[in-house]
């Protein structure tokens, strides 16, 4: 049981460049979600599934754009990369808990340059 | 507009003491509110949560506390251990699918 894996953990990129960030989770979670962080600003909310077929912008949704693949995977792109998207990646999954809490991944650091 | 704040940025408490690291809210709407930690290099764990109905709820040496009134909650850990140094977040969940995390507080627990 991984629970939620990303890939890659590191990636370099040049302003316009494009990638996918992949996501998997193997706990048959319904939602799945990508949040960025940086530097004194926490975690903030690119785009969310609530199930699979179903996808919802978040908090700062542009430069982005997400697919759910099936129920397990969750890919975040970015179509023309640029430096203000330097940050770190954390997809996370939230299963039927009654506490509502997430499953992170262990996050992409992902530079611009 | 931040609807979730954690105000101060780092703490640094004695190994054995308790450590109280704090929260304000600005939605008084919110179902839930969860505290996660951090360590580098890892993605957040969950640590616990309290629904908006509790004032008050326990696990282990982790007790958060909710102060509905002043919008307020805050996390205790007794006694606090050097594991426990990490960045501590704060999140809201307001039933709409979307959480809404504080900036962090970074914990140094000084052996």
């Amino acid at each position: 049981n991984a629970g939620v894996t990303q890939t890659p953990k590191f990636q370099v990129l040049k302003t316009g460049q494009s990638m996918t960030l992949q996501c998997a989770q193997d706990m048959n979670h319904n939602s799945m979600y990508w949040y960025r962080q940086d530097p004194g600003m926490g975690l903030r909310l690119i785009y969310y599934s609530a199930s699979e077929g179903t996808t919802d912008k978040g908090e700062v949704p542009n430069g982005y754009n997400v697919s759910r693949l099936n129920k397990r995977e969750f890919s975040l792109r970015l179509e023309s990369a640029a430096p203000s998207q330097t940050s770190v990646y954390f997809c996370a999954s939230r299963g039927q808990s009654s506490s509502y809490e997430q499953y992170f991944g262990p996050g992409t650091r992902l530079t611009v340059t | 507009d931040q609807q979730v704040k954690q105000n101060s940025p780092s703490l640094s408490v004695q190994e054995g003491r308790i450590s109280i690291l704090n929260c304000d809210y600005t939605n008084s709407m919110f179902d839930y509110f969860l505290w996660y930690k951090k360590y580098p290099a890892e993605g957040p764990t969950f640590l616990i949560s309290i629904s908006s109905i509790k004032d008050k709820n326990e696990d282990g040496r982790f007790t958060v506390f909710l102060n509905k009134s002043a919008k307020h909650l805050s996390l205790h850990i007794v006694p606090s251990q050097p594991g426990d140094s990490a960045v501590y977040f704060c999140a809201a969940y307001p039933g709409t699918y979307k959480y809404i995390f504080g900036t962090g507080t970074r914990l140094k627990v000084l052996a």
